[in-house]
């Protein structure tokens, strides 16, 4: 079975422009999770999604949204991109249920220029 | 507000001895706390699940603690070897965290021969 995929692997950006980033989580997992991850530190949580209804919200501005669609997958949209919006950006899915382990993509790569 | 806390950022060893990995938590009361390796690149690995109410969980050279009393969860590696090097990471979830996924840092071990 494919496991977690994320496109595009790595991105290159200039202050101020948008970004989407695409995650299709493992098959039958109805939960999705978002985190950011800079050099050094554990992953941040971002958000939460299952069944296409936001779950949890971690500590990042408005400029940080996301959705899930009907077939799980999901986006992460960036706006007005900062410097120190560059980092590993994470995907997570899962079953949904509560203690259930996250199964991760590697991740997109977004630099800021 | 919540804080998770992993003992040194790194951690060396030699080949053969046991690694004990700490994880500290305050501020809230976890249901259950996950570890996860993370290897350079890649996406974090779900390694094991221990929940609030046991004490001890194994999985081959793998045993994880959890003592919600002292606010804390060990992670051993018995038997040590160079393929174990990599970042550890400790995600205590449920309870009053429900729909929050907060890492710890993480712990870089490296095991030499």
């Amino acid at each position: 079975d494919a496991g977690v995929t994320q496109s595009p692997t790595h991105l290159i950006k200039t202050r101020g422009q948008h970004v989407t980033l695409r995650c299709s989580p493992i098959s039958g997992h109805k939960s999705v999770s978002w985190y950011q991850q800079v050099l050094g530190q554990g992953p941040q949580f971002i958000f939460q999604y299952y069944e296409k209804e936001e779950r949890g919200r971690g500590n990042f501005p408005d400029r940080f949204s996301a959705r899930q669609f009907p077939n799980y997958s999901s986006e992460l949209n960036v706006n007005a991109l900062l410097l120190g919006d560059s980092a590993l950006y994470l995907c997570a899915s899962s079953s949904g249920q509560d203690h259930q382990p996250q199964h991760f993509g590697d991740g997109t790569r977004l630099s800021i220029l | 507000s919540q804080k998770i806390e992993q003992n040194s950022e790194a951690l060396n060893i030699q080949e053969g001895k046991t690694a004990t990995l700490t994880c500290n938590y305050t501020n809230y009361s976890p249901a259950y706390l996950q570890w996860y390796r993370q290897d350079p690149g890649r996406g974090p690995v779900f390694l094991l699940l221990i929940r609030e109410n046991e004490k001890e969980k194994r999985k081959e050279r793998l045993k994880v603690t959890f003592d919600t009393t002292l606010k804390q969860s060990l992670f051993h590696i018995t038997a040590s070897q160079p393929a174990d090097s990599a970042t550890y990471l400790c995600l205590p979830g449920g309870g009053s965290t429900l729909g929050r996924l907060y890492f710890g840092r993480g712990t870089q071990l490296t095991v030499w021969p």
